[in-house]
């Protein structure tokens, strides 16, 4: 199957500082991208959607300012969390299709970036 | 509003068999997803049905019956590293998926 890679896996910094999650499609082109955070315990749950060379689309209740999304190609997206803070913690996982399969194809996931805030 | 539901947690033994079942309430419906995620990674792709009936490959097996708004996982021959959570997920007609809030699969010896 397709490849999505994910970095940093675990990542820890103190509170106020920005950190970035890059999400990769190692062998597929991916116009649109999709961020997620799960809490322990909890389901996925959808932050935004990153389109490629456009604005991404963010889910009620996600700070755009905060979690800033840049997909600046067709194999790219980052996600970065502005002076984060220790509520921020959580598992994020990038995810994509690849293109070629429309919107009804399978999700690759990447291997999902443990954040710490102290 | 959208909807999908299925259990919590679940324990089988060893070398059984367990069925996992998933119910929704979407606005519309362009197929379901079966996910397993072990603790502390991402979700890997086990399944995708569209059309109803059953859809087997090796140990897993995916059924959906679209008029029901119902599916199951079925796990044979289970195995120590099957415990995972399953993730049931949607695509509903604005082709947005929707996911179930997963159920965590214990197996003991």
């Amino acid at each position: 199957g397709a490849v999505v890679s994910q970095h940093p896996s675990r990542v820890i910094c103190k509170s106020g500082t920005s950190v970035k999650i890059e999400c990769r499609s190692l062998d597929f082109q991916a116009t649109t991208m999709f961020w997620y955070r799960q809490f322990p315990k909890q389901s996925l749950m959808l932050m935004a959607t990153s389109n490629e060379g456009s604005k991404a689309t963010y889910e009620q209740g996600v700070e755009k300012d905060k979690f800033l999304i840049n997909h600046a190609s067709l194999t790219l997206s980052t996600l970065t969390v502005t002076s984060a803070h220790p509520e921020d913690s959580s598992f994020y996982i990038c995810s994509a299709r690849d293109q070629r399969r429309g919107d009804t194809g399978e999700l690759f996931f990447g291997e999902g970036s443990r954040l710490t805030v102290l | 509003g959208q909807n999908i539901d299925q259990p919590t947690e679940m324990t089988a033994t060893e070398g059984a068999i367990v069925q996992i079942n998933c119910t929704y309430q979407t606005s519309g419906f362009n197929g379901l997803f079966w996910y397993q995620q072990h603790a502390g990674e991402a979700p890997t792709f086990l399944s995708y049905n569209v059309l109803d009936g059953l859809e087997e490959k090796g140990r897993f097996s995916s059924f959906l019956s679209r008029s029901k708004g119902y599916s199951y996982l079925l796990l044979k021959e289970l195995q120590m590293k099957d415990s995972a959570s399953y993730l049931c997920a949607v695509i509903d007609s604005n082709y947005q998926l929707i996911w179930g809030a997963g159920t965590k699969l214990i197996i003991k010896p």
